[in-house]
């Protein structure tokens, strides 16, 4: 079952924070982030494993909250170069890999 | 350089043709997936195969078929192609499940 993803879309200006969140009704083992720019593939951001741990890089970081199967995607500061469509994907315990809907994040400057 | 390749990019083709999309992988990879991406419905898988002769069905996998015979290579196959297979297609590999994924390019493909 595809996760839930909120907002659908999000317009910011340079320098404004967002935060993106994906839930599941499922289980989840582990929680995986995309950002996808228009005309292109896909891009790894970042893995969460099941134990709440936080990860980030640079100024997007996110949380796993595997009790409540639901994951945040922080945006800090955000740049133009962040504007693209944020996809969260689930994997149910060795079963088939799920992407969420996407999120498009617009950055004005 | 380590990368995930598709051919072809584009194509046009007509109801029933059938058709074959490479994908090929120079990472050693043992877990590949194929994707279709439509509007508003984001990515959803369509096989995976974590390695050599071990594939499963995602979501959606009516109307195509895949074989892994090597490592390396992971053919989408669609035997009878209607115009609800018109899609962007995504073929991606991971060392093992669960792990990072790495995209090919994409297919864009329209059946008329």
């Amino acid at each position: 079952q595809q996760p839930v993803q909120s907002p659908q879309a999000v317009i910011l200006r340079e320098g404004e924070d967002a935060v993106i969140n994906c839930s599941s009704s499922k289980a989840l083992y582990s929680v995986h982030w995309y950002r996808q720019k228009h005309g292109e593939a896909p891009v790894f951001l970042m893995i969460l494993l099941k134990g709440g741990e936080q990860k980030g890089h640079d100024k997007i970081s996110a949380s796993f909250n595997e009790k409540k199967q639901q994951s945040s995607l922080y945006l800090t500061a955000s740049q133009l170069s962040y504007s693209g469509t944020y996809f969260c994907g689930t994997e149910n315990y060795g079963q088939n890999f799920v992407f969420g809907p996407g999120t498009r994040l617009s950055v004005l400057p | 350089e380590a990368q995930v390749t598709q051919n072809p990019r584009y194509l046009i083709t007509v109801t029933g043709k059938k058709l074959t999309v490479t994908c090929s992988q120079n990472m050693n990879h043992e877990y590949m997936s194929w994707y279709r991406q439509d509007p508003g419905l984001g990515l959803r898988q369509i096989y995976y195969s974590m390695n050599v002769e071990v594939t499963d069905k995602g979501d959606v996998p009516e109307g195509y078929k895949v074989s892994r015979k090597e490592k390396r290579n992971f053919p989408l196959i669609l035997e009878s192609p209607s115009p609800n297979q018109t899609s962007l297609y995504f073929c991606a590999s991971s060392l093992v499940n669960q792990e990072t994924q790495y995209f090919g390019p994409g297919t864009r493909l329209l059946v008329l």
